[in-house]
């Protein structure tokens, strides 16, 4: 089982939609990521919340909107896509210890999302 | 920022051989190098990790290697079997929580 959970599997959207992916994690974890990865290519960082505070924002542009509502959850708000925005979304959560992320990252399955 | 480089892109080794993945990383102030596998149609999961502080680490057919100096940590995987198939990522981690991934490995175990 993945301790990781995201919904939807997959999503199609058009550019004009507004669309939320969830994450949501029970592992005590207070540090949550967003990733992306395109077909044969590793996974690039989004967005970074340590302790439910956004902490890194890759330059990522503002039709993605991330929120962390408590420190279980994870949402990524979607608003006037691009068909190159398709993409697999991985969401990943990892131990913060004394303020370092020296820890492996959980990875849940993704959301398969197509922008038509 | 990080830039992080991965070689080969693909393997392909014979089922009980050695496989050797290389990767270098720019920033000295990376300190956490995991190693992620992904099957096809997968989610990443970790396999193994090493921190700044130690040289090497072994979990049964699987070994890492760091060399701070030089900036560049290896994986080995002995006596390859058909399921460890699949891409491999190598990753340098700031304290910060940035993960940066090199391009990935395609590893083929032929039985």
């Amino acid at each position: 089982d993945t301790e990781v959970t995201q919904t939807p599997k997959h999503l199609v959207m058009g550019m004009t939609n507004k669309k939320s992916l969830k994450c949501e994690q029970h592992m005590g974890h207070r540090a949550m990521y967003w990733y992306k990865q395109k077909a044969k290519k590793p996974p690039e960082l989004m967005f970074v919340y340590s302790y439910e505070k956004l902490s890194i924002n890759e330059s990522v542009p503002s039709r993605f909107s991330p929120e962390c509502p408590n420190s279980s959850l994870l949402n990524l708000h979607l608003h006037a896509l691009q068909p190159e925005d398709s993409a697999l979304y991985l969401c990943a959560s990892s131990q913060v210890d004394m303020g370092f992320h020296n820890s492996p990252l959980h990875f849940g399955n993704g959301t398969r999302l197509t922008v038509t | 920022g990080e830039n992080v480089e991965q070689h080969p892109s693909t393997l392909s080794v014979q089922e009980g051989d050695s496989a050797v993945i290389k990767c270098t990383y720019s920033d000295s102030a990376s300190n956490y190098f995991p190693w992620y596998k992904q099957e096809l149609g997968k989610r990443p999961q970790l396999i193994i990790d090493i921190r700044s502080n130690v040289g090497e680490k072994k979990d049964q057919r699987i070994a890492v290697t760091l060399n701070k100096t030089a900036k560049h940590f290896s994986l080995h995987i002995t006596e390859t079997q058909p399921e460890d198939s699949a891409v491999y990522f190598c990753a340098a981690s700031s304290r910060a929580g940035k993960s940066t991934f090199g391009d990935g490995t395609t590893l083929t175990v032929k039985p």
